[in-house]
C-alpha cells in the first residue's frame, strides 16, 4: 500500500490564482480530512469527509472547497489564493473502525 | 473535546527513557488519550492511545493516572530519530475521532 499520497509537494501561487491540492489513499478508508499547519502552530482542520459524496466544514474552511466523488480521492481547491493561505497542508485518512489516522507527507504552499 | 496541556519542550539523552507528560483535567469518561508525533517536515504519525488502562506497543508506553486527569508517554530507549513534536490529544473513540484537535505539542530533542 502507498498509504496517503499528496501532490504536489511544493507549490508557489500568485494572489488570486486558483489551484487544487490532490490527496489519494489506497486503504479503502471512509474518513478523509484536510489540515493546515502554520509555523509554530498545531494542525487545524479545514474540511473533512465521512464517505464518498459527503463533506463538511472543519475549523478553518473559508477560502477552500472540497469534494469526494470517490472513496480514494479527496482534493482541496483554493478558489482565489491569498497570502494568508501560505501554509503546509496535510491530508489524512482513517478507516471506520480504526483508531488511528494516517497522514500524507504534506504540500508546502506559498502565496505571494 | 477536553483541553490538554503539555510542556513546550523537553530534552533527553540518547538511550535513556523519555517521559512526556500531558494534563487533561477536564477529560470525560468516554474520551481516549491519543498520542501522535511529527518529525520535522513530515506528516503526523500515530503512536498509541488509551482509555484508562496502561498501554504498550512497539513504539511506546502510555501511563494514565487513576483519575485520568493526566498521562505520560514513555519512549523507553530514545534515539536521535525520536526527536519530534509530540501531541497529546483527547478525543472520543469510534468513527468521529477523525476530527483531531492538535495543540502546539512538546518538542522533544534527543541529544547524543
Amino acid at each position: 500500500n502507498a498509504g496517503v499520497t499528496q501532490t504536489p509537494k511544493f507549490q508557489v501561487l500568485k494572489t488570486g490564482q486558483s489551484m487544487t491540492l490532490q490527496c489519494a489513499q489506497d486503504m479503502n478508508h471512509e474518513y478523509m480530512s484536510w489540515y493546515r499547519q502554520d509555523p509554530g502552530m498545531g494542525l487545524r482542520l479545514i474540511h473533512y469527509s465521512v464517505g464518498a459524496g459527503i463533506t463538511d466544514q472543519g475549523e478553518v474552511p473559508n477560502g477552500y472547497n472540497v469534494s469526494r466523488s470517490t472513496t480514494e480521492d479527496f482534493p482541496l481547491r483554493l478558489l482565489s489564493a491569498a497570502p494568508s493561505q501560505t501554509s503546509v497542508y496535510f491530508c489524512a485518512s482513517k478507516g471506520g473502525t480504526g483508531k488511528e489516522q494516517y497522514f500524507g507527507p504534506g504540500t508546502r504552499l506559498t502565496v505571494t | 473535546d477536553a483541553k490538554t496541556t503539555q510542556p513546550t519542550s523537553m530534552d533527553c539523552a540518547e538511550g535513556r527513557a523519555a517521559n512526556l507528560p500531558c494534563n487533561h483535567s477536564t477529560i470525560s469518561g468516554n474520551e481516549y488519550v491519543y498520542w501522535y508525533r511529527q518529525i520535522h517536515s513530515q506528516g503526523p504519525q500515530y503512536i498509541i492511545h488509551g482509555l484508562k488502562n496502561n498501554e504498550t506497543n512497539e513504539m511506546a508506553s502510555l501511563i494514565i493516572t487513576e483519575d485520568r486527569k493526566s498521562s505520560t508517554l514513555i519512549l523507553p530507549h530514545a534515539t536521535l530519530r525520536d526527536t519530534a513534536v509530540y501531541y497529546c490529544i483527547v478525543r472520543v473513540s469510534g468513527g468521529s475521532n477523525y476530527k483531531l484537535t492538535f495543540g502546539k505539542g512538546t518538542l522533544l530533542t534527543v541529544n547524543p
